[in-house]
């Protein structure tokens, strides 16, 4: 079962818009990652955010921890229709450097 | 080429036959993993290397085979293949420590093997 839980499942949204993306687990964890997948290709990490963390940026993006809710967001500020993409959050723990990915949200940016 | 790939990009097989997906990676990772991605489930886990002839279990093991003889190889074979295992596999890698730095987790995914089993 997935640890992470995307919400919303679909996003659209007009260009130059941003868009927010939420994610939220069950247990505790050691970091918590933002990956993007177009269609038909492999996922790309995006950022990273350690459980000591509570906030995050990387150019367009800034990323949300709060370990107390188990919860995490995603915020891509002035989107484009290059960011239409899959959005998946994967949470990690422990030294297997296992990471188990939630369903996605599928973000659509509109021209 | 540098990087992660994975052999082939589209398979069709049939039920009960053999079918191994590859995987290469360049950069010499120490953790390897094999993913399966299907709609409403995202993806999971279903074996994981943490170096050579070092391989763990994940989520969805079951009907799988690895093996890890050399760090820059992970193949997954489906030993008899049945119509649940189509899906899209993903292969990544990740490195454990960066030299001089601090512990790493970011995962390198491949570009996928879309298997399809009739």
């Amino acid at each position: 079962s997935q640890q992470g839980e995307e919400d919303p499942q679909a996003l659209s949204i007009q260009e130059g818009e941003n868009a927010t993306m939420n994610c939220s687990y069950k247990t505790s964890i050691n970091n918590l990652q933002w990956y993007r997948q177009n269609s038909g290709r492999g996922l790309v990490h995006l950022i990273l955010i350690r459980s000591n963390e509570r906030e995050k940026h990387s150019g367009r993006l800034r990323v949300t921890l709060d370990t107390s809710k188990k919860s995490s967001s995603l915020l891509i500020t002035a989107s484009r229709a290059a960011d239409t993409a899959s959005y998946f959050c994967a949470t990690g723990g422990g030294s297997a450097r296992q990471l188990t990915f939630g369903s996605g949200t599928q973000l659509t940016v509109l021209p | 080429d540098a990087g992660i790939t994975q052999s082939p990009r589209y398979k069709i097989t049939e039920t009960g036959r053999q079918v191994t997906l590859m995987c290469h990676q360049t950069w010499s990772h120490s953790y390897m993993f094999w993913y399966r991605q299907d709609l409403g489930h995202g993806l999971r886990l279903i074996y994981y290397s943490a170096a050579a002839d070092i391989t763990d279990k994940g989520e969805v093991p079951d009907g799988y085979v690895v093996s890890r003889s050399k760090t820059e190889n992970f193949p997954l074979t489906l030993e008899s293949a049945t119509r649940s295992q189509t899906s899209v596999y993903f292969c990544a890698s990740s490195e454990s420590i960066l030299a001089g730095g601090p512990a790493t987790y970011e995962q390198y995914f491949g570009p996928g093997t879309r298997l399809t089993v009739t």
